[in-house]
């Protein structure tokens, strides 16, 4: 009964390159929420999505960032044109609901370095 | 605004010991809270939860205590274990807070030591 799946663990990009991460919710959850996480920091919300749907991207920065839940495969979380300050870890959680008080799952993240 | 703090960054126990980890919040809205445990390396675990119907709640080893009059929420961890070694966070969401779906909003965490 795997959990959520994310990939790659750890990504490293040069300034301006794309980067890509992938997750795939746990079996039967239709809800991912994709969070930032800076070093000894919180976790920041970045968006919501379900199936073919974006919910609530409030958290995404306005530009060079994406992210798509098709029907099809896992929910991609896309940063454009990277830049250092986009090194951290990026984790996605899913859930079986999208009600608020629907538990989390997480998975074990992406860090990503900008160098 | 939402705002979640933690009052000690970094907390110490001897094995065996009981630990307690606190949190506050400022958001009255908030009724939902979520203690997360994060090891090195790892993603959160979902620990406990409690709504804001309950001022206490029971799980193995831990219990969730909620005060909403003082808008605080803690954690406390019975027998203390080697094992128990990671941050923890504390995150908070709601109907009135997030607007839907689950959007949480994390503390910043408190590193729990264990001792032996």
């Amino acid at each position: 009964n795997a959990g959520v799946m994310q990939n790659p663990r750890h990504l490293v990009r040069r300034r301006g390159q794309e980067a890509r991460l992938r997750c795939s919710p746990m079996k039967g959850h239709s809800h991912v929420y994709w969070y930032r996480q800076l070093p000894e920091e919180g976790l920041k919300f970045m968006v919501y999505l379900q199936k073919e749907n974006i919910i609530d991207e409030s958290g995404m920065p306005k530009e060079r960032f994406s992210a798509e839940f098709p029907k099809e495969g896992p929910s991609i979380l896309r940063i454009q044109q990277v830049v250092r300050g986009d090194s951290a870890a990026y984790f996605c959680a899913s859930s079986a609901a999208g009600q608020y008080n629907s538990p989390l799952h997480f998975g074990n993240g992406t860090r990503l370095t900008v160098t | 605004g939402e705002s979640v703090g933690l009052h000690l960054p970094t907390l110490s126990v001897q094995e065996g010991d009981n630990s307690i980890i606190n949190c506050a919040y400022s958001n009255s809205a908030s009724d939902y809270f979520i203690w997360y445990k994060q090891e090195s390396g790892k993603g959160p675990q979902f620990i406990i939860d409690i709504r804001s119907n309950m001022d206490k709640r029971q799980g193995q080893r831990v219990t969730v205590l909620l005060n909403k009059t003082v808008k605080h929420l803690s954690l406390q961890i019975a027998a203390t274990q080697p094992g128990d070694s990671a941050v923890y966070f504390c995150a908070l969401g709601g109907r009135g807070v997030t607007g839907g779906g689950n959007k949480l909003t994390f503390g910043t965490g408190t590193q729990l030591k264990v001792e032996l």
